[in-house]
C-alpha cells in the first residue's frame, strides 16, 4: 500500500515564476493537506482539500493555490514566487470522516533564488 | 486561532536517560492533540495522538503523552531514551468537533548520545 507521494522531490525556481507541485494521497484517503515548513519551523498549514473544494485556508496570500482531482490527488500553484517560498512543502493526507490522523509525503524542496 | 508552544528546542540526552519534552496549547474549545516525530532523512510520522477519554496515552517506540486539560500541557514522554531516537519532535493541535487546519510547534531536536 503506497503511502503518500509527492512530486518533484526538489525544484529550483527564480524569483517572479510560478511552481507546481503534486501529491498523490493514501490510498482510502480522500482529504489533501497542504503545509510549508521553512528551515528550524514548525509545518505552517496552507489549506486543505476536501471533495474538490477548499475547506480550510491558513494565512498565506492569494499567490498560493491549490486544486484537489476526482481522485483525489492534489496541486499546489504558487504564483509569482518570492525568496521567502524557499522551503519544505509537505502534503499530508486522511480520511474526512475519519480519526484526523494525517499521514505526510516526503515533501517537495523548493529553492528560490 | 490555535497556538502551540514547545519550549525546548534542542536537547542533549545519554543513551538510558528519561525523557521529557513539553508542549502547551493555547484554545479556548476541546482539542485533539498529537506528537510527530520526524527522523534524520524520513518524513513526518505520527508518535501519538490525544482524542478523548484516559489522558495518558501510549504511542509507538516506548512514547507516551499526558494531557493536563487545566494547564493546557501534552508532554511527551520517554523512561528511557535510546540513540535511535535522535529525530525532531513536533507538537500538534486541531480543534474537535469538525475538520480544521492542525497547528504545529515549532519543534524539538533531541540528540542521543551513545
Amino acid at each position: 500500500d503506497a503511502g503518500v507521494t509527492q512530486s518533484p522531490t526538489h525544484l529550483i525556481k527564480t524569483r517572479g515564476q510560478q511552481v507546481t507541485l503534486r501529491c498523490s494521497p493514501k490510498s482510502g484517503h480522500d482529504t489533501v493537506s497542504w503545509y510549508q515548513q521553512a528551515l528550524g519551523q514548525g509545518p505552517q498549514f496552507i489549506f486543505q482539500y476536501y471533495e474538490e473544494e477548499e475547506r480550510q485556508r491558513g494565512n498565506f496570500p492569494d499567490r498560493f493555490s491549490g486544486h484537489q482531482f476526482p481522485n483525489y490527488s492534489s496541486e499546489l500553484n504558487v504564483n509569482a514566487l518570492l525568496l521567502g517560498d524557499s522551503a519544505l512543502y509537505l502534503c499530508a493526507s486522511s480520511q474526512y470522516r475519519g480519526s484526523y490522523e494525517q499521514y505526510f509525503g516526503p515533501g517537495t524542496r523548493l529553492t528560490v533564488t | 486561532a490555535q497556538s502551540v508552544s514547545q519550549h525546548n528546542h534542542h536537547v542533549i540526552l545519554s543513551e538510558a536517560a528519561s525523557l521529557e519534552l513539553g508542549c502547551n496549547y493555547s484554545y479556548g474549545g476541546t482539542v485533539n492533540l498529537f506528537w510527530y516525530v520526524q527522523y534524520p532523512g524520513q518524513h513526518l510520522q505520527l508518535l501519538l495522538k490525544y482524542f478523548s477519554g484516559d489522558p495518558l496515552v501510549k504511542g509507538i517506540k516506548g512514547f507516551e503523552a499526558e494531557f493536563i486539560k487545566s494547564k493546557f500541557s501534552f508532554n511527551l514522554r520517554k523512561p528511557s531514551v535510546q540513540w535511535s531516537d535522535t529525530a525532531e519532535y513536533f507538537c500538534a493541535v486541531n480543534p474537535s468537533g469538525g475538520y480544521q487546519k492542525v497547528t504545529f510547534g515549532t519543534g524539538t531536536k533531541l540528540q542521543v548520545i551513545p
